[in-house]
């Protein structure tokens, strides 16, 4: 059974752009939710979404949000980028609110 | 407010020697809790977690972690590590009522030969 996949793996933006991530899930799985990490600010739940409604959602500003398809891929975007976003950014699907399986990242880094 | 609590940022442990990783967590009642592992540049690997029934739980790699109510951790453990254990280990609790994942800040595990 294929793993959870990111794309891009990393990526490059300056500040005031905007930024697309995509997650594709295991196979069956119904739940994919968001994590930034960061070495200053460690890992920090971003939101949850289940059956294409977000059921969960961190303290992160609303620059930052997320959907999900019907397929359960997913994808979270971040509006007018900061030095600050510059991350480690994870995904990690499971059936339904039980073990996550986590992909590799999205490694953003903004200039 | 909910937290986890891993004391040691750094770990060094010499090859072949025994390992214990220490995980408290502050939440009214007992929550999910889990051990991950991510190795430099990749994503975290689930070791092991505990749901409910027998407070010592065995997971993967030959790691396990004991349950205690009473003060509140979740301390993992292996008895004779290996260079490749080498990596950061992240505890977790999820509380039952929200399944949001709250995470420790981690311990990085260094490996003496």
């Amino acid at each position: 059974k294929a793993g959870v996949t990111q794309t891009p793996r990393y990526l490059i933006k300056t500040r005031g752009q905007q930024v697309t991530l995509s997650c594709s899930p295991i196979s069956g799985h119904r739940s994919v939710s968001w994590y930034q990490q960061t070495p200053g600010q460690g890992l920090q739940f971003l939101f949850e979404y289940f059956s294409e409604t977000q059921r969960n959602k961190g303290n992160f500003p609303g620059r930052f949000s997320g959907r999900q398809f019907s397929n359960s891929r997913s994808e979270m975007n971040v509006s007018t980028l900061e030095l600050g976003d510059s991350a480690l950014y994870l995904c990690a699907s499971s059936f339904d609110r039980d073990e996550q399986f986590f992909g590799p990242g999205t490694r953003l880094t903004v200039l | 407010a909910q937290s986890v609590t891993q004391p040691d940022i750094h770990i060094t442990v010499s090859e072949g020697a025994s390992l214990e990783l220490r995980c408290n967590y502050s939440y009214g009642a007992t929550p999910y809790l889990f051990w991950y592992v991510q190795s430099p540049g990749q994503g975290l690997q689930l070791l092991l977690k505990y749901f409910s029934g027998d407070t010592l739980v065995q997971g993967i790699k030959g790691f396990e972690a004991e349950f205690k109510r009473s003060q509140s951790s979740f301390n993992l453990r292996k008895p004779s590590v290996h260079w490749s254990d080498a990596a950061e280990y992240f505890c977790a609790v999820v509380p039952r009522s929200n399944y949001q994942l709250i995470w420790g800040a981690g311990t990085k595990l260094i490996i003496k030969p």
